[in-house]
């Protein structure tokens, strides 16, 4: 069962304009979730994190929100530049019952075009 | 380095061959996470390690994957009797500790068994 969901396998955003990459979670257990971007051929770099106490959590132009009730996490990335293009994983853990282990979504390949 | 390193880059092995993919984490980190990750898919989680001790192996396919980490530092997977279906990049991660929240990736081993 894919405990973690990203049911957007692609999205394009014009730059400067606003992303919005969605992530949908069934264990209501998780309690730390994260965004990891990754360019191909190298592996995924950390973007941001939220902890399942916090509903919104902001560094420069990323910002992730977490709506606990709904299961659902989603990032935004305003404005959109061209090298934000990769492709994104969010992930989920129980950080501190499993040790840091990451369930990852299924990616979602932004492509943001000048 | 100052990051994560692994090698090879790239393994290709004929179906049934023995392979063992090395993992050099960040110096000081005493957690190592092997993930794989499959063509369209987010990485999926394998084996972690607190120390020189297998924490969790839960995600480890079959008994053909073995994993150690002799001296808590660099790791070595192992897979016995490749099969065509373990062709897959295989990342290793490292973080402070189990259960901190950040973990850095290594660029991955890519390996094709043929």
């Amino acid at each position: 069962d894919q405990q973690v969901k990203q049911n957007s396998p692609s999205l394009s955003v014009q730059e400067g304009r606003i992303s919005i990459l969605n992530c949908d979670y069934t264990n209501s257990m998780f309690d730390y979730f994260l965004w990891y971007k990754k360019y191909p051929a190298e592996g995924p770099t950390f973007l941001i994190s939220i902890s399942s106490i916090k509903d919104k959590n902001e560094d420069g132009r990323f910002t992730v929100f977490l709506n606990k009730s709904a299961k659902h996490l989603s990032l935004h990335i305003v404005p959109s530049q061209p090298g934000d293009s990769a492709v994104y994983f969010c992930a989920a853990s129980e950080m501190q019952n499993q040790g840091g282990k990451l369930i990852f979504g299924q990616g979602t390949e932004l492509s943001v075009k000048p | 380095g100052a990051g994560v390193s692994q090698t090879p880059s790239n393994k290709v092995t004929e179906k049934g061959k023995y392979v063992e993919l090395r993992c050099d984490p960040i110096s000081g980190h005493t957690a190592l996470y092997w993930y794989r990750q499959s063509l369209g898919q987010g990485p999926e989680f394998l084996i972690y390690f607190q120390g020189t001790g297998a924490a969790d192996d839960s995600g480890l396919p079959n008994d053909r994957f073995f994993a150690v980490r002799p001296e808590g530092s660099v790791s070595t997977l192992k897979i016995q009797r490749t099969e065509r279906g373990d062709s897959a990049v295989y990342l290793c991660a490292s973080s402070l500790m189990a259960g901190n929240t950040e973990a850095f990736f290594g660029q991955g081993t890519r390996l094709t068994v043929v």
